[in-house]
């Protein structure tokens, strides 16, 4: 029983076109984020979500939209996709504890390749 | 805000020797600090953590973690590596009592030769 799942795996798309990437967790948290791991596999935030409020927004451009309908689910749609889109992106989610949060648990990535 | 430093982009040992996959950290205080292993492919999947106590940490697959905070370090260790450990490593760190974000450093690739 997966415990953070992401769908797609894989999406290969056109410039300019819009997609979204689904998330979902079982684990009960109240945190869930989306991360993306560039070429050079490096990670950074994009966007958290706590008990399906925006907490954290660094500085993604707004072609880039989360939406968390309930605590256990967070999509990412993007509009008007470009080539530097293209990268692999992490949905993720934690539990908020006192001073601060557990540790986060990673889906299997969504490959996003823009042609 | 915290940063991560891992030195080394990749690291080459011999099935069966020791390794040690080194990580700096700046951060005010003492921060919540974790290593998650990256396979191919796959998602990230968490080594170990470190939160308070002691300050050698104990995580899957036979590796250990030292917080060492006068040298803001938090280096990962195991003593014989296996062929399977070949993967890229990450450290990251994580605020108290602030922002929920994890900040990564930049990986290291292990390559496990036979």
């Amino acid at each position: 029983d997966t415990a953070v799942s992401q769908t797609p795996k894989y999406l290969v798309t056109q410039m300019g076109n819009d997609k979204s990437i689904k998330c979902e967790q079982n684990l009960g948290h109240d945190t869930m984020y989306w991360y993306k791991q560039d070429s050079k596999k490096f990670l950074k935030i994009m966007f958290s979500y706590n008990n399906k409020e925006l907490i954290i927004n660094e500085t993604v451009p707004n072609r880039f939209s989360p939406k968390s309908p309930d605590k256990a689910h967070l999509n990412l749609h993007i509009n008007s996709l470009e080539l530097g889109d293209s990268a692999v992106y992490f949905c993720a989610s934690s539990q908020e504890i006192v001073g601060g949060h557990t540790e986060a648990f990673f889906g299997q990535g969504t490959r996003l390749t823009v042609v | 805000a915290q940063s991560v430093t891992q030195p080394d982009i990749h690291i080459t040992v011999s099935e069966g020797a020791s390794l040690e996959l080194r990580c700096n950290y700046s951060y005010g205080a003492t921060p919540y600090l974790f290593w998650y292993v990256q396979s191919p492919g796959q998602g990230l999947q968490l080594l170990l953590k470190y939160f308070s106590g002691d300050t050698l940490v104990q995580g899957i697959k036979g590796f250990e973690a030292e917080f060492k905070r006068s040298q803001s370090s938090f280096n990962l260790r195991k003593p014989s590596v296996h062929w399977s450990d070949a993967a890229e490593y990450f450290c990251a760190v994580g605020a108290r009592g602030g922002s929920e974000k994890l900040v990564f450093g930049k990986g290291t690739k292990l390559t496990v030769n036979p």
